[in-house]
């Protein structure tokens, strides 16, 4: 059953914790993306890596980190550097610079 | 940065009648695609037209892309209380990065 897979669903964050997201892929896709979403807002992409070993900062990089150490996996990490982080998280993956695959998302919560 | 905007924000409609979201963008592409999302879902890719194509059509939909305006609608035909959903567009440009830049997207509301 190929696909990709987001865990947790939900999450809940304290004041200064970091917080690590997980996006997994049996696609065997290269590219691998980290987008956030705001209510009644469209996506905005936090850090993309188009191959292993490999990443690029998106528009909203600062208090996020990622590594892609396997094809298959992208985790993003929340640092307590971010001062908003409450939003709706959605990876995606893709095999070329064409259509995107989408996980179903993480909701995070900072409390 | 957000490239696309959407038109109209919000549109309810009865089932059985066509849909109709526009979409504008700034600058040029290698193509434009539509995604859907249930909500609280991620998205779910719809249809991607390329720069050289002017209308795509794929069941119920149909897709045309106005390079010289800059600017793309989504034609739902025959709406379905299913088709409730956020439609959004997203341009991937010349770069060839595979970045897509979304819109704001357009709420969609089919009344059964």
């Amino acid at each position: 059953d190929g696909g990709i897979t987001q865990s947790p669903k939900y999450l809940f964050r304290k004041e200064g914790q970091n917080v690590t997201l997980s996006c997994e892929q049996n696609l065997n896709h290269d590219a691998m993306y980290w987008y956030r979403q705001d209510p009644g807002q469209g996506l905005r992409l936090i850090y993309y890596s188009q191959i292993v070993n490999d990443f690029q900062k998106g528009d909203i990089a600062e208090g996020y980190s990622v590594s892609r150490e396997k094809k298959e996996s992208f985790p993003l990490t929340v640092t307590s550097a971010q001062k908003n982080p409450t939003a709706f998280y959605l990876c995606a993956s893709s095999s070329s610079a064409d259509t995107q695959y989408f996980g179903p998302g993480t909701r995070l919560t900072v409390l | 940065s957000q490239q696309g905007e959407e038109d109209p924000q919000a549109l309810s409609i009865q089932e059985g009648e066509n849909a109709t979201m526009n979409c504008s963008y700034k600058t040029s592409i290698n193509n434009l695609q539509w995604y859907r999302q249930n909500s609280g879902r991620g998205l779910v890719h719809l249809i991607l037209i390329r720069s050289n194509e002017r209308e795509k059509h794929s069941g119920r939909l149909r897709v045309t892309l106005d390079t010289s305006k800059k600017s793309s609608s989504l034609l739902i035909t025959a709406s379905r209380a299913a088709d409730t959903a956020s439609y959004f567009c997203a341009t991937e440009g010349s770069s060839n990065t595979g970045k897509l830049i979304f819109g704001q997207g357009t709420t969609l509301q089919v009344k059964p």
